[in-house]
């Protein structure tokens, strides 16, 4: 099993829709989350970190369930410019050193 | 700023043949980074550096070798490129203060695109 899963989509989406995905990860100890985004062939950027309260910024929202090993990203209105693949990121407890990427869900918003 | 620079763009290898990826920031970030990124696979830590005259073997780190050439500096050498090693190569840097996260403020590099025959 995969540390970090993702659905890798693509989720094609048409302008203004609200779309969300869904990250598990395997180690109940993992310590920190971010979702980072992913333009083709550009390197990846960091979009938000998660909490366990769960934040927002902007259009995003991210959510953490630890009880179900998951974290959440939620886009609301949908631009064209969103169209990129997002990774899911997991820092594991016994190294804040290394990042545990998930492989990527892909979103297409569609004018 | 550049931020964390990379060279080559890319490359194309036969196997069997040596080469160096060169990595660079000008953020004074202490902790830099090797990663490698496959279809369907994510990117995986090959090597990843705490500080300045440490080095560390992450997840992937056969047929690589690292040198951390000062804090700036971070370099990647393929001694015998294999096919397997077809890959999109980054590089990154974070400022990784003491009780810091790596995530939150890890850059990342262009990339560079890698191709062994």
């Amino acid at each position: 099993r995969k540390e970090v899963e993702q659905d890798p989509g693509p989720f094609n989406v048409p302008e203004g829709a609200t779309v969300a995905f869904n990250c598990t990860y395997s180690n109940s100890a993992s310590q920190s989350f971010f979702w980072y985004r992913q333009d083709c062939r550009k390197e990846p950027k960091l979009l938000m970190s998660v909490y366990s309260s769960g934040n927002e910024d902007g259009r995003f929202t991210a959510q953490l369930n630890r009880a179900s090993q998951y974290i959440s990203l939620l886009i609301r209105d949908s631009k064209l410019s969103d169209s990129a693949t997002y990774l899911c990121v997991v820092i594991p407890m016994d190294s804040s050193y290394k990042l545990i990427f998930g492989s990527g869900t892909r979103l297409l918003v569609r004018p | 700023n550049a931020g964390v620079t990379q060279t080559p763009k890319f490359q194309v290898l036969k196997t069997g043949q040596s080469m160096t990826l060169q990595c660079a920031q000008d953020m004074n970030h202490n902790s830099m980074y090797w990663y490698r990124q496959d279809p369907g696979m994510g990117l995986r830590l090959i090597y990843y550096s705490a500080s300045e005259g440490t080095t560390d073997k992450g997840e992937v780190p056969n047929g690589y070798n690292v040198s951390r050439l000062n804090k700036r500096e971070f370099s990647l050498r393929l001694e015998s490129a294999a096919p397997s090693q077809t890959s999109v190569y980054f590089c990154a840097s974070s400022v990784q203060l003491p009780g810091q996260g790596a995530g939150e403020t890890q850059y990342f590099g262009p990339g560079t695109r890698l191709l062994v025959l």
